[in-house]
């Protein structure tokens, strides 16, 4: 199902760089989500999106920073990797109504 | 804000014996509960879900009660098999708000 990707699938980070995690949607949703997910923790928001040019603070943004230029496109960006945000990171949109459908998943490593 | 707690955080099974998860919720505004299933390494799916304006819905093995009142839902699977092993999720949320709090995740694991 292509209706959301995201790169990289598994990346490896030194502490202080920076990178971008990509998601991307073909279902043309206004909606899109950010959540991180720390091991045998559940999912926690981090910053969302209700449409182009529109963002809003989750409930854990410290650290991260979104943009959101095309209903498609909804990047996350880390600019000072610290160990604590070691996590999968999961992108998500509703597929119809309120069910949220998540992308395949990006897995962080700082070390 | 919502908050949403689950219990509990594992739980085992025989094969073929009925499982139940429970979760209770803070906002009373609340009215959409829906129920995640995470296999190992994958993204969460959905499996049920329930608004509030029902109490009870059913899908094959798999059911979800709501008491509104007390602010909790349950999440039933029956005759479980071992392809049921895998972490579930509760969330709740407000419908048009589309923002979803989750709980923290049961581990359930079906034994042969």
């Amino acid at each position: 199902n292509a209706g959301v990707t995201q790169t990289p699938k598994f990346r490896i980070l030194k502490i202080g760089q920076s990178m971008t995690l990509q998601c991307t949607q073909d279902m043309n949703h206004n909606y899109m989500y950010w959540y991180r997910q720390d091991p045998g923790m559940g999912l926690k928001l981090i910053y969302y999106s209700v449409g182009a040019g529109i963002t809003d603070k989750g409930e854990v943004p410290n650290g991260y920073n979104v943009s959101r230029s095309t209903t498609e496109d909804f990047p996350l960006r880390l600019e000072l990797a610290a160990p604590s945000q070691t996590s999968v990171y999961f992108c998500a949109t509703p597929t119809g109504g309120e069910t949220q459908y998540f992308g395949p998943g990006t897995r962080l490593l700082v070390l | 804000g919502e908050n949403v707690e689950q219990h509990p955080s594992t739980l085992s099974v025989q094969e073929g014996d009925s499982a139940v998860i429970k979760c209770t919720y803070s906002d009373s505004a609340s009215n959409y509960f829906p129920w995640y299933k995470q296999e190992l390494g994958k993204r969460p799916q959905l499996i049920i879900d329930i608004r509030s304006n029902v109490g009870e819905k059913k899908d094959q093995r798999i059911a979800v009660t709501l008491n509104k009142t007390a602010k909790h839902f349950s999440l039933h699977i029956t005759e479980t098999q071992p392809e049921d092993s895998a972490v579930y999720f509760c969330a709740g949320g407000i419908i048009g708000n589309e923002k979803l709090t989750f709980g923290t995740g049961t581990r359930l694991t079906i034994i042969p």
